[in-house]
């Protein structure tokens, strides 16, 4: 399965913006790039996702590179809520997850006052 | 909306015992997957189902069963439970598989003991 490779832990000042970023070197041209969060104690939530483009929701902004074997995730205005496990996943075609998210271990982003 | 419901959210058992997680999503979507997340760790993808009748392995799954009769439901099966299953539970829900984002439960803690 297609790996991503993220630093372990970041951390970021409230009200500044955050750039996570993810190293996919194998993707491949079907493959999507999916981000999620995971708060403590609660199931992983969406946050953004896209191919080839960059992309812009209410929650972030993804920022794909020309070759695509890379990307990053952009907080624009980090709070203390957004303290949380980051996970870059490829979505592959093929293979044997079938379209599933294969999640790695995530960067764990501290939010400080 | 009630999203994605697991049941119990806390279960712990005998070592030998059988249980059933379950799973139930009232968003119409096709997709279902099961994950299991240990300490530290990344969610690990155990059984998906790409709509009713059709379900296929993921990366562990060893020890669990599980079956897709309808569209809203996606039931775990552990046969005989063991120390090593212990953790928690995670199941989710998407409408278009690697091209849209996947909704997930607030997770069943399992322990074995």
């Amino acid at each position: 399965d297609a790996k991503t490779t993220q630093p372990n832990s970041m951390e970021s000042n409230e009200e500044e913006p955050v750039h996570l970023p993810c190293n996919h070197s194998t993707i491949s041209g079907t493959d999507y790039i999916h981000w999620y969060r995971q708060l403590p104690s609660q199931g992983p939530e969406y946050v953004i996702h896209g191919l080839t483009s960059n992309v812009n929701n209410r929650m972030a902004s993804l920022a794909i590179a020309e070759d695509r074997k890379s990307s990053t995730l952009i907080l624009h205005r980090a709070t203390l809520r957004d303290a949380a496990v980051y996970y870059c996943i490829l979505s592959v075609l093929y293979g044997g997850s079938q379209g599933n998210l294969i999640f790695g271990k995530g960067t764990k982003l501290s939010v400080k006052p | 909306n009630a999203g994605v419901t697991q049941t119990p959210k806390f279960q712990v058992l005998k070592t030998g015992q059988s249980m059933t997680l379950q799973c139930a999503q009232d968003m119409n979507h096709e997709y279902m997957s099961w994950y299991r997340q240990d300490p530290g760790m990344g969610l690990r993808l155990i059984h998906y189902s790409v709509g009713a009748g059709i379900t296929d392995q993921g990366e562990v799954p060893n020890g669990y069963n599980v079956s897709r009769s309808t569209t809203e439901d996606f039931p775990l099966r552990l046969l005989s439970a063991a120390p090593s299953q212990t953790s928690v539970y995670f199941c989710a829900s998407s409408y278009g598989g690697r091209f849209t984002e996947a909704f997930f439960g607030q997770g069943t803690r399992l322990t074995v003991v």
